[in-house]
């Protein structure tokens, strides 16, 4: 199955900093998520996007779904420690009850003091 | 307190058994996916369910089996048949709307298999 390329796969950033990763398609999607995962646990949706173009916040976070349908960027404003874990974005083409995810690899944010 | 439950959270079998992980949801969602997480890696999906007794296979069904009897209950069962089993087990379940484009998944704590 396909995964979805995201980058950077890793960061090291300082408190305060802010920080950019995308994720891109060689399909188009109608949807786009964005998730956050702390080690041993599940992910939990950061943001859901649903219209090329559109941008969304959710306190310092901010997404935006790309106008070609094809990618999808994540921005973390001011981080703080308890940003450190791993990013997830998914795309999303089917409608109704149980349209397939499809994920990208992954962008782990590493926040120092 | 509505949410998705997986047990347990550690596992560990010898080779050549099979295993079931389990995975309950009281939010009322009518499908429910099974994950797959290898190290460094992202999600792959296994299986999933739409609607109670239907299923589909996902990108990795190889060496796994599911049940959906009850709407709450998606057990996945880890066959002698897996070539690699060990990994980190994910459960999701979505909103039912059927006349939305809106689906958000949302998961469980995971089961992390370990067979020795």
């Amino acid at each position: 199955g396909q995964q979805l390329n995201q980058s950077p796969q890793s960061m090291f950033i300082q408190e305060g900093e802010d920080v950019s990763m995308n994720c891109t398609s060689s399909s188009i999607f109608n949807t786009w998520l964005w998730y956050k995962q702390d080690p041993g646990e599940g992910p939990v949706l950061l943001i859901a996007l649903y219209k090329a173009g559109e941008l969304t916040s959710n306190g310092r976070l901010t997404a935006q779904f790309g106008i070609t349908r094809k990618d999808s960027f994540l921005n973390i404003s001011a981080s703080i420690p308890s940003d450190v874990g791993i990013y997830f974005c998914a795309g999303q083409l089917g409608t109704g009850t149980a349209s397939k995810l499809t994920f990208g690899t992954g962008t782990r944010l590493q926040v120092t003091l | 307190d509505g949410g998705i439950t997986q047990s347990p959270k550690y596992l560990f079998r010898k080779e050549g058994q099979n295993v079931t992980l389990s995975c309950e949801q009281n939010l009322n969602h009518d499908a429910m996916y099974w994950y797959r997480q290898d190290p460094g890696q992202g999600l792959r999906l296994i299986y999933y369910s739409q609607i109670v007794n239907d299923f589909q296979k996902g990108d990795i069904a190889e060496g796994y089996s599911v049940s959906r009897e009850k709407k709450e209950s998606f057990p996945l069962t880890v066959t002698s048949a897996q070539k690699n089993p060990t990994a980190f087990y994910l459960c999701a379940s979505s909103i039912p709307k059927p006349l939305s484009y809106k689906n958000e998944q949302f998961f469980g704590p995971g089961t992390r298999l370990t067979v020795l």
